[in-house]
């Protein structure tokens, strides 16, 4: 099984901070990884594929690079609307999909 | 316009099936390199992938919930249907159906609106 490992799972910002998430995969994913914002009450939106390809729509300030086991999401500079839960998701093979644990991104 | 839309009841018993449907349009799910999956997540929990069907009629499923799930789909209809055996309090959750995109590195690139399914006698 892979298992996609998010850290931390909990982070308090301000506006304006740059904020970084982190997933680890327990093995080598390649760049089949995704990352997607989720608001409460609403179905997650996709935010970057292929580990750093930004979906269309979606603005600048989101980021996102690695390969292989390890894997960043960051938000240049968070404003209020950014303030969400962040999952990373992989596909290494269509046998076995995996969602992180979330990240919780909350208004310090 | 890419639309997917879940149906199915919001509160079934212990014990009994649990049967859903996700209604699409925009695509056609015989187009090499789609798929549609089902997700759910527990009030105040993570995502959790349970079940897909590809392009070629081909099933895969969350090797921990195999035995109870099944997954299908209705070409005609534009539909997929998932079952789940068995349930649970503990499978109380929101049902999210989605397509899964293969030639953009396997995302989940649209989402119905979700369904929240209550386990309860």
């Amino acid at each position: 099984d892979i298992q996609l490992t998010q850290s931390p799972s909990f982070l308090s910002a301000s506006v304006g901070d740059r904020v970084t998430i982190t997933c680890r995969a327990s093995q080598d994913i390649s760049s089949f990884l995704a990352w997607y914002q989720q608001k409460p009450g609403k179905a997650p939106k996709l935010l970057i594929y292929a580990a750093s390809t930004l979906q269309s729509g979606v603005p600048s300030k989101f980021s996102g690079s690695g390969s292989g086991t390890e894997f960043t999401l960051t938000i240049s500079s968070l404003q209020p609307e950014d303030f969400a839960t962040y999952y990373c998701q992989q596909l290494h093979s269509l046998r076995e999909v995996t969602f992180g644990g979330g990240t919780k991104v909350e208004i310090k | 316009q890419v639309t997917l839309r879940e149906s199915g009841p919001a509160l079934v018993k212990p014990t009994q099936t649990l049967t859903l449907t996700c209604t699409f349009s925009g695509f056609s799910l015989t187009t090499s390199g789609l798929c549609v999956s089902w997700i759910r997540q527990p009030p105040g929990k993570a995502l959790e992938w349970l079940a897909l069907i590809d392009w070629d009629d081909e099933t895969y499923y969350n090797a921990s919930l195999r035995t109870r799930l099944t997954i299908s789909r209705d070409t005609s209809k534009n539909q997929v249907v998932f079952t789940m055996t068995d349930m649970d309090p503990v499978d109380t959750a929101t049902y999210f159906c989605a397509r899964i995109n293969v030639e953009a590195a396997g995302t989940f690139d649209y989402w119905g609106q979700g369904i929240l399914v209550t386990v309860s006698s």
